[in-house]
């Protein structure tokens, strides 16, 4: 397996666009997590989702981001518009319940808003 | 909830010292715990877990972790480090029944040569 893969791996955007961070978790995982690192937060779940269905929205920061998973081998997080404050490295990871494996994390995304 | 307290944000270390990386948990309910190992510009790797049975854990490459329920601790050690252990270190935990992993803020590891 070619473990999570996301896609892209740097973005470089403007503050006010549209930006789409895109996900594949490993096949038969059925759980997804979306998470956001930074220096001074460190790393936040954002959101989980299991069987393509959100569990846990609680730490989405606001309105401007969203996240959806239509099947079970893609993901994605959106946020409209961005902000300089947006800039971190996301990273997705999927685990498949009761493994007791722990999460595979894919090599994240790099979002940088200017 | 859950939650993870990582005092050391940073470890300097000399080559072949020992080490250990501190990590307590908080929670009401029985614990999954693990490290997560990070290496600069790469996701997170599963170093080890604890889930059950024996309370000291090890990794292939010479880590170990000792699960302390008393204490609500599951500290990192490693005899002898090498250079190539340089990384950041986040301790997570998980309670049964939830998938949901909650990191701490994660322990910088440098090696001294």
């Amino acid at each position: 397996d070619a473990g999570v893969i996301q896609s892209p791996r740097h973005e470089v955007t403007e503050m006010g666009q549209e930006v789409t961070l895109r996900c594949k978790p490993i096949s038969g995982h059925d759980y997804l997590f979306w998470y956001r690192q930074t220096m001074m937060r460190g790393l936040e779940l954002l959101i989980y989702f299991n069987n393509n269905v959100p569990i846990d929205d609680s730490g989405m920061p606001e309105d401007r981001f969203s996240a959806k998973m239509p099947n079970a081998s893609f993901s994605t997080l959106k946020i409209q518009p961005s902000e300089p404050r947006d800039s971190a490295v996301y990273f997705c990871a999927s685990n498949e319940q009761g493994s007791g494996y722990g999460y595979t994390f894919g090599s994240g995304t790099r979002l940088t808003v200017v | 909830a859950q939650s993870v307290t990582q005092l050391d944000s940073q470890v300097p270390v000399f080559e072949e010292a020992p080490v250990e990386l501190r990590c307590n948990y908080s929670s009401s309910v029985s614990v999954y715990l693990f490290w997560y190992v990070q290496y600069p510009n790469q996701g997170l790797q599963l170093l080890l877990k604890y889930l059950s049975g024996s309370t000291l854990v090890e990794s292939i490459n010479g880590f170990e972790a000792e699960f302390n329920k008393s204490q609500t601790s599951f500290h990192l050690r490693k005899p002898s480090v090498h250079i190539s252990d340089t990384a950041e270190y986040f301790c997570a935990v998980r309670n049964f029944g939830n998938e949901k992993l909650t990191f701490g803020t994660g322990t910088r590891l440098t090696i001294i040569p």
